[in-house]
């Protein structure tokens, strides 16, 4: 079964850092990858989705990365913002029997202070 | 904009009550799935659904049973509601397992409390 893993658990910068947040997966087999951003007590909010044959995505100041062979993808969060603020989630779409499926990892919790 | 909207923010049920959470998209995606959210645990996934009428188990559909007699509304229904069904749920709508690019998109949530 694919298993995700988020490192950091937590991170806490000031205001205006470039931050990478990590997720790595151990089956490569992947459809697709997708980042979310999920503030307290509300539902998820899509950022950005990768297709495994793309190396990367970008919106605004976010860019994601992906490197299937080894099992991980960044997300690039620049000039971090006290509104960036929130839990970031990654999860993998899965192929063949598992496709339609996403596999979450349990998060990073970010926060930027001023 | 995708919407999916789901029928309570917060939802308080006494232990044996049966239960119905609601969750409507606008986009006439083929995929619904029914997920619920833990401290520690993550998001695990009880049901989706790939078309109207068919159902799949996730990793935890013990407890829930779900319906989607229409293309737009998935139900998931917990027969006799227990203390440890307390949680958030949410409902995620995605295009199609046969699109290229088949994004999921979730609604708010339904933080329900089982007393």
């Amino acid at each position: 079964k694919q298993e995700v893993t988020q490192i950091p658990a937590a991170l806490s910068v000031p205001e205006g850092e470039n931050l990478v947040l990590n997720c790595s997966f151990t089956d490569s087999a992947i459809y697709n990858l997708q980042w979310f951003r999920q503030d307290p007590g509300k539902g998820l909010t899509s950022l950005l989705l990768i297709q495994s044959s793309q190396r990367e995505q970008t919106s605004g100041r976010l860019n994601a990365s992906l490197d299937k062979s080894s099992g991980r993808s960044t997300l690039y969060i620049a000039a971090s913002q006290p509104g960036d603020s929130a839990t970031y989630l990654c999860a993998v779409g899965g192929r063949g029997s598992t496709l339609g499926r996403l596999y979450f990892g349990r998060g990073t919790q970010l926060t930027v202070w001023p | 904009d995708v919407k999916v909207t789901q029928s309570s923010r917060y939802l308080v049920k006494r232990t044996g009550e049966k239960v119905f959470l609601e969750c409507v998209q606008d986009m006439d995606h083929e995929n619904m799935f029914w997920y619920r959210q833990d401290p520690g645990l993550g998001l695990r996934l009880i049901y989706f659904s790939y078309d109207v009428k068919m159902k799949e188990k996730g990793d935890i559909p013990e407890g829930y049973s779900v319906s989607r007699e229409k293309k737009e509304r998935f139900s998931l229904i917990l027969e006799s509601a227990s203390t440890n069904q307390t949680s958030m749920y949410l409902c995620a709508s995605s295009p199609s397992f046969r699109a290229l690019w088949d994004e999921q998109f979730f609604g708010p949530g339904t933080r329900l409390t089982v007393l």
